[in-house]
């Protein structure tokens, strides 16, 4: 069975751009959240969806959102980056929404000059 | 606001020694999750405690959870080089919003 797909690995953008990341949850997950970690904040919530429906979101700027399709597929976007939006961004998924144990895909490391 | 704090952040130790994670959350839950990083991966699920007074075993590692106390410990017995990482442990709230810890950073030495 194949685990959680982020991509890309690895991304840099500059100052002002706006990026895309995917996520691919293990087949028969319906629920995938993001995860920003940063070695100075730790690994912070994002936002959750499940059946293409945001169910929980995080303390972030309206910069940064998501979405999900109806294969479970999901993606986050961030606009107008900073620097402070470098961090390893972390999809996970589970079956539920409920307390669900989490796993994680690989990440995407965005760096942002 | 739940918290979750782990101590110590930084452990090193010697192979075949014993030692214990200690992770401390401040609003009731009855599940803890603790999670395994090597440097530059990803989380890997270690255990899922969902009740007080759980314990769980997988080798050299053993998690409990006290959950009056709302205390996590994950114990180490004899390490070894292979169980170097940093541990998390984790309290889910609302859905699947999940409150890390800071992390243990774990180095066995030889």
């Amino acid at each position: 069975k194949a685990g959680v797909t982020q991509t890309p690995r690895y991304l840099i953008k500059t100052r002002g751009q706006q990026v895309t990341l995917s996520c691919s949850p293990i087949s028969g997950h319906r629920s995938v959240s993001w995860y920003q970690q940063t070695p100075g904040q730790g690994l912070q919530f994002l936002f959750e969806y499940f059946s293409e429906t945001q169910r929980n979101k995080g303390n972030f700027p309206g910069r940064f959102s998501g979405r999900q399709f109806s294969n479970s597929r999901s993606e986050m976007n961030v606009s107008t980056l900073e620097l402070g939006d470098s961090a390893l961004y972390l999809c996970a998924s589970s079956l539920g929404w409920a307390n669900e144990k989490l796993f994680f895909g690989s990440g995407t490391q965005l760096s942002v000059l | 606001e739940l918290k979750v704090e782990q101590n110590p952040l930084f452990l090193s130790m010697q192979e075949g020694k014993n030692y214990t994670i200690y992770c401390n959350y401040s609003t009731t839950s009855d599940r803890l999750y603790w999670y395994r990083q090597d440097p530059g991966k990803s989380l890997e699920s270690l255990f899922v405690l969902l009740s007080n007074g759980a314990v769980k075993q997988e080798g050299r590692l053993m998690a409990s959870l006290d959950t009056k106390a709302r205390l996590s410990t994950l114990h180490i017995t004899a390490a070894v080089h292979d169980l170097s990482a940093t541990y998390f442990c984790a309290v889910a709230t609302y859905g699947q919003n999940f409150v890390f810890g800071p992390g243990t950073r774990l180095s066995v030495l030889p």
